[in-house]
């Protein structure tokens, strides 16, 4: 069974379009997060949700809209895709761990490779 | 924003080498995490250290957490072809926010 699963795998658009990315974590996580990982391999995050709320966001354009149905699904719209949005996108979830505790383990999704031609 | 620094980005060896990679920064981390991504795959937890100084073991590779929680470096004793991947560094600053280096891709060459 998959833990962290994505779909779609890969997504092909045009500048311009408006396109979603899924995600959903099996592990009984509390936080999930969507990280961005550009063509030289650099994985920087981008949004992380706890228990459906909105705890951290990168500078990320406005373009970018996270929605968490529930605790177990985070998934991200974007509108207006621009060709520098081309990337490997990658779901992850963890335990929150509360202030005083230093683990922040996470589990990856399998990624969704997004081109904007 | 933390940045961590990894070297080598590139490292390409013999079967058999030792090597070791190097995760650097100017901050202080609670806890500092390394990973490993296959293509086509998302990043696999390998190993968390949390005390300064602290070193583990994971068969023929050897973590260690400077003094100073600052940097951290994996070591491979005898690589094989199978430890061939891109080696991620993460410094976690408390428990919600994880701050990547920018990876080592190492080959191993049969």
């Amino acid at each position: 069974d998959t833990a962290v699963s994505q779909t779609p795998k890969y997504l092909v658009t045009q500048m311009g379009n408006d396109k979603s990315i899924k995600c959903e974590q099996n592990l009984g996580h509390d936080t999930m997060y969507w990280y961005k990982q550009d063509s030289k391999k650099f994985l920087k995050i981008m949004f992380s949700y706890n228990n459906k709320e909105l705890i951290i966001n990168e500078t990320v354009p406005n373009r970018f809209s996270p929605k968490s149905p529930d605790k177990a699904h985070l998934n991200l719209h974007i509108n207006s895709l621009e060709l520098g949005d081309s990337a490997v996108y990658f779901c992850a979830s963890s335990h929150l761990h509360l202030a005083g505790s230093s683990y922040n383990e996470q589990f990856f999704g399998p990624g969704t490779r997004l081109t904007v031609l | 924003t933390q940045l961590l620094e990894q070297s080598p980005q590139f490292l390409s060896i013999q079967e058999g080498e030792n090597l070791t990679v190097y995760c650097n920064s100017s901050s202080v981390f609670s806890s500092l995490q390394w990973y490993r991504q296959e293509p086509g795959e998302g990043p696999v937890l390998l190993v968390t250290v949390v005390t300064g100084g602290e070193v583990k073991k994971l068969k023929r590779l050897t973590f260690q957490f400077g003094d100073a929680r600052k940097d951290s470096s994996l070591h491979i004793t005898a690589a094989q072809p199978g430890d061939t991947g891109l080696y991620l560094c993460a410094g976690a600053q408390g428990a919600q926010k994880l701050v990547f280096g920018q990876g080592t891709r190492l080959t191993i060459n049969p």
